[in-house]
């Protein structure tokens, strides 16, 4: 089955620079990698996801970065913030695997004013 | 994004008792729900994928009798956890699908079994 790595754990950035959550997958035929954004308590928000045909997305300061070949993908923020102080996961989604999604253990972001 | 709400957000019970959780997609129709488990600090642990108007389909090591799960209708699943234990306690959350591979999370329920 697909096993999704995700690094770092913990992650501590000064406000304003930018922050780089790297996961790698497994299943080649994994074509769906959304990012998710888990708050204290809560459950996870979808922030930006990618497909197999797309090398780059970008949505204001969050980008995604695929690269299928190498079957890693990566999650970039620029300019944080406070705000963006969070657990984030990735995740692998395989038509193999009925559409599953694989979670990656997550990253501690933690942003310092 | 589309909405899916979850209730309750948390629910204290007794040991022996059972506790049901809903979840609900809002503003679209769910074919497909996700059933996760979440401990402190980890990641989410797939329970169940459940299918409208079908049984649900559940991972390895996770027993059907006690985690009961319906999904009656295109909105609506149930997570019934019976018989609960206080090794039970938990962060337990849902994610809907319409039908391609976007899933949305509900907000999850916090249960603590005393």
């Amino acid at each position: 089955g697909e096993n999704v790595e995700q690094h770092p754990s913990t992650l501590s950035v000064q406000e304003g620079d930018s922050a780089v959550i790297k996961c790698t997958y497994s299943d080649s035929a994994s074509n769906y990698f959304p990012w998710y954004k888990q708050e204290l308590g809560k459950g996870p928000q979808l922030i930006i996801d990618i497909r197999s045909n797309v090398g780059e997305k970008k949505d204001q300061r969050i980008a995604v970065t695929l690269n299928k070949t190498a079957k890693h993908f990566s999650l970039h923020i620029t300019e944080t913030q406070p705000e963006d102080s969070a657990v984030y996961f990735c995740a692998a989604s395989s038509p193999t695997n009925a559409g599953k999604s694989t979670f990656g253990d997550g990253t501690t972001l933690t942003v310092k004013p | 994004g589309a909405v899916v709400s979850q209730h309750p957000s948390r629910v204290i019970c007794k040991s022996g008792t059972s506790v049901k959780i809903e979840c609900r997609s809002l503003d679209f129709q769910a074919t497909t729900m996700f059933w996760y488990r979440q401990f402190p600090k980890q990641s989410l642990m797939l329970m169940a994928t459940s299918n409208e108007g079908s049984k649900a389909t559940y991972e390895q090591g996770v027993e059907k009798d006690k985690f009961l799960i319906n999904h009656a209708s295109l909105t609506l699943s149930t997570l019934t956890v019976t018989s609960a234990h206080p090794e039970d306690s938990s962060f337990y959350i849902c994610s809907a699908r319409e039908g391609g591979s976007l899933a949305f999370f509900g907000q999850g329920t916090r249960l603590t079994v005393v």
